[in-house]
């Protein structure tokens, strides 16, 4: 079965320090993509990135960077220099090949606090 | 911002009444997927429409249903509440239906059942 695991369920860092959360996902297929949101405290899940299966290439983008480890299969976020700004809740996911839609499996989230 | 609108943004509703909660898709997009989303979890899916037919569903009930008209644009309606159908629903829409689509949000709707 699909599933997402995301250990970590709060961090709390100064401002200014790099943060890593953690993603590690089952699954059967080969073929999967992978998936990082933001949910601030509005609610709304913002969209972050989006990497499928085949590709294994690290990704940046500005202060933000994924690490996908296939070996591991573990889809890790990090944040370099983290701002206030970066407070929110992260979930990780991950498509559902299994299902007839366009199903998206979340992990619980990861809660960052990020402290002036 | 996404494009996806959701209303109304919070409800309180009573056990055993019925809701209808609105969303409407990214400019563009045909497909709309619904989640529930209950305090301090991850979103669960609850089903998918596209092009105006159900496409997939989530363990969820039959007093779970929904619509999408031809504009695409959608509603969620839950029969019969519980006090655990309290909950942020969101509503995603995407560009079609295959997997590897990115679901865009909405702000989501807040249900309370008393």
């Amino acid at each position: 079965a699909q599933k997402v695991t995301q250990a970590q369920t709060e961090i709390s860092v100064v401002e200014k320090e790099d943060v890593t959360l953690d993603c590690v996902y089952e699954t059967r297929d080969t073929t999967y993509y992978l998936f990082w949101y933001k949910q601030p405290p509005s609610g709304e899940l913002v969209f972050l990135i989006r990497r499928n299966s085949f590709d294994e290439q690290n990704e940046i983008s500005g202060r933000y960077s994924w690490n996908f480890q296939k070996s591991t299969s573990s889809f890790n976020f990090t944040i370099t220099a983290s701002q206030v700004v970066d407070s929110a809740v992260y979930f990780c996911a991950l498509s559902d090949p299994y299902s007839s839609a366009s199903k998206i499996i979340f992990g619980s989230g990861t809660r960052l606090s990020i402290r002036p | 911002e996404t494009g996806v609108t959701q209303s109304p943004t919070h409800l309180i509703k009573t056990r055993g009444q019925q809701v209808t909660l609105r969303c409407s898709s990214q400019s563009g997009h045909n497909t709309v997927s619904w989640y529930q989303q209950a305090l301090g979890q991850g979103p669960q899916f609850i089903f998918q429409y596209y092009r105006e037919e159900e496409n997939g569903r989530g363990n969820f009930p039959p007093r779970f249903s929904g619509l999408q008209f031809p504009n695409y644009s959608s509603e969620l309606n839950v029969n019969a509440l519980e006090l655990d159908d309290s909950a942020l629903y969101l509503c995603a829409s995407s560009e079609t239906d295959r997997n590897q689509e990115t679901q865009y949000f909405g702000p989501g709707t807040r249900l309370l059942v008393l």
